[in-house]
């Protein structure tokens, strides 16, 4: 059982287009996240979620649009993509927002643009 | 904003050499996490620390908190190529905070 699963696992499209990555946990936690790794490896926080809220919304361009329709799932809509969003996307999810909680992370979705 | 450094980048050791490294902050940290990422994989958690100058063992790791709570190491004794990978530390209260990460290769 995978316990936070994230699709699709890679994602190759142009220039321009619009995107989604969807994002569940059956971890029964109420914090998730997305963060970005570029090729240098830099993990970076996009978005933190609890019980549905946003609570961390980073310096993100507002071509990013993630949603959390419940507590168990964040999913993250990328319009008018760019070279530059080329990266790792990954979930992640914790059991609370405040810190000493492991966080468990997805596998990844490899976004390439075009 | 908080910044977490990590040196070195990159490090090259013959299998069985030890390997740390080094995780500094300019700011207190209420706890330090550790993470490692195989190559392709995705981070994985291994262990916390919470206490000024703690020091924590898993087999072949040694993990160490500062005394002013600012720094933390890593260690591992006698490198395995299975320790491949990048090693990341991580703070947060409401959100955390990855350093840069040290990139590990061990040379068989």
């Amino acid at each position: 059982d995978t316990a936070v699963s994230q699709t699709p696992k890679y994602l190759v499209t142009q220039m321009g287009n619009d995107k989604s990555i969807k994002c569940e946990q059956n971890l029964g936690h109420d914090t998730m996240y997305w963060y970005k790794q570029d090729s240098k490896k830099f993990l970076k926080i996009m978005f933190s979620y609890n019980n549905k809220e946003l609570i961390i919304n980073e310096t993100v361009p507002n071509r990013f649009s993630p949603k959390s329709p419940d507590k168990a799932h964040l999913n993250l809509h990328i319009n008018s993509l760019e070279l530059g969003d080329s990266a790792v996307y990954f979930c992640a999810s914790s059991h609370a927002q405040s810190g000493g909680n492991t966080i468990y992370f997805g596998e990844g979705s490899w976004l390439t643009v075009v | 904003g908080q910044q977490v450094m990590q040196i070195p980048q990159y490090q090259h050791v013959q299998e069985g050499e030890d390997f740390t490294t080094y995780c500094n902050s300019s700011t207190t940290l209420s706890n330090i996490q550790w993470y490692k990422q195989r190559p392709g994989g995705h981070p994985v958690f291994l262990i916390q620390l919470v206490k000024s100058g703690e020091v924590k063992k898993q087999k072949r790791l040694t993990f160490q908190f500062g005394e002013a709570k600012k720094n933390s190491s890593l260690h591992i004794t006698a490198t395995q190529t299975t320790d491949v990978g990048t090693y990341f530390c991580a703070s947060g209260t409401y959100k955390y905070i990855f350093g840069t990460g040290t990139r590990l290769k061990v040379l068989a």
